[in-house]
C-alpha cells in the first residue's frame, strides 16, 4: 500500500520563526502535493511539485516556500511563521500515470502562536 | 478556475437511515474526474469513490454516486449509514489528470 509520512506530527513555533515541514514517500510517485487543512475552508493547495528539483504554486501559496530535493522527499518551509499559518497540514503522493487517486499522509497540526 | 461546493457543513442523522451529501461544481474542462474523499477523525483523507463518466452510478463501501453533467452534481449517496460513517467527507475535481479541487468538506454524525 502507498506509504506518505510527515514529520514533524504536531509543532508549536513562534511567530516569525522559521518552520519546516517534511514529507517522505516510498510510492515511487512523481506527483506530490501539500494541502493545508481549515474548518470551513476545507483542503487548499498550498505546493505540489512533478518532479525533483521543480515546484509549482498551488491555489493558496503566499507565506510558503517549496524544496522537492529527491524523487521521496518534499518540504514546505514558512520562513516567517504568522498567526494566520496555524492550520492542519497535509502532503500526498500521486502517481503520474495512475489514476489521479492522492495518498495523503497522517498531517501535521502546526500551532504559530 | 475550477471550483466545488458543498452546501452543508453539518449533516446529522439516525443509524440506519439514508443520507445524501451534495456536491455540485464548476469547471471550464471536459476532461474532468470527479472524487469523494473520507477523513475519519485523527486521520488522513482517503479516496471513497471515484468517477468521470456522466450518468453512470459508481459504488463503494455501500456508498454510491452519480456523475450528472447536466447538473454539475456529484452527491454522494447511502442507503442506510452505520455509526461508523461518522467522518469528514470530501467532494473534489481534478482536471488534466492531476490537480485537485477541494470543497469545504461535509461532516456526517450518524447518531445511534
Amino acid at each position: 500500500e502507498a506509504a506518505v509520512t510527515q514529520s514533524p506530527r504536531s509543532k508549536v513555533a513562534v511567530t516569525g520563526g522559521k518552520v519546516t515541514l517534511s514529507c517522505h514517500q516510498t510510492n515511487n510517485h512523481d506527483y506530490m502535493y501539500w494541502y493545508r487543512q481549515d474548518t470551513g475552508h476545507g483542503l487548499r493547495l498550498i505546493h505540489y511539485s512533478y518532479v525533483a528539483d521543480s515546484t509549482e504554486k498551488g491555489d493558496i501559496p503566499d507565506g510558503y516556500k517549496a524544496s522537492r530535493p529527491s524523487q521521496e522527499n518534499f518540504s514546505l518551509i514558512l520562513e516567517l511563521a504568522s498567526l494566520s499559518q496555524t492550520a492542519v497540514y497535509f502532503c500526498a503522493s500521486s502517481d503520474r500515470l495512475g489514476g489521479d487517486e492522492q495518498y495523503f499522509g497522517p498531517g501535521t497540526r502546526l500551532t504559530v502562536l | 478556475g475550477d471550483s466545488v461546493t458543498q452546501t452543508e457543513g453539518l449533516v446529522t442523522v439516525t443509524e440506519g437511515l439514508p443520507v445524501m451529501l451534495n456536491c455540485t461544481y464548476q469547471t471550464a474542462y471536459s476532461d474532468v474526474a470527479f472524487f469523494w474523499y473520507v477523513q475519519y477523525l485523527n486521520e488522513a483523507p482517503k479516496l471513497l469513490l471515484r468517477s468521470s463518466t456522466d450518468n453512470k452510478r459508481t459504488e463503494h463501501q455501500g456508498f454510491h454516486a452519480t456523475l450528472h453533467k447536466s447538473s454539475s452534481s456529484f452527491h454522494l449517496q447511502k442507503s442506510s449509514v452505520q455509526l461508523s460513517d461518522s467522518a469528514l467527507y470530501y467532494c473534489a475535481l481534478s482536471n488534466m489528470g492531476y490537480k485537485l479541487t477541494f470543497g469545504t468538506g461535509t461532516s456526517l454524525l450518524v447518531d445511534p
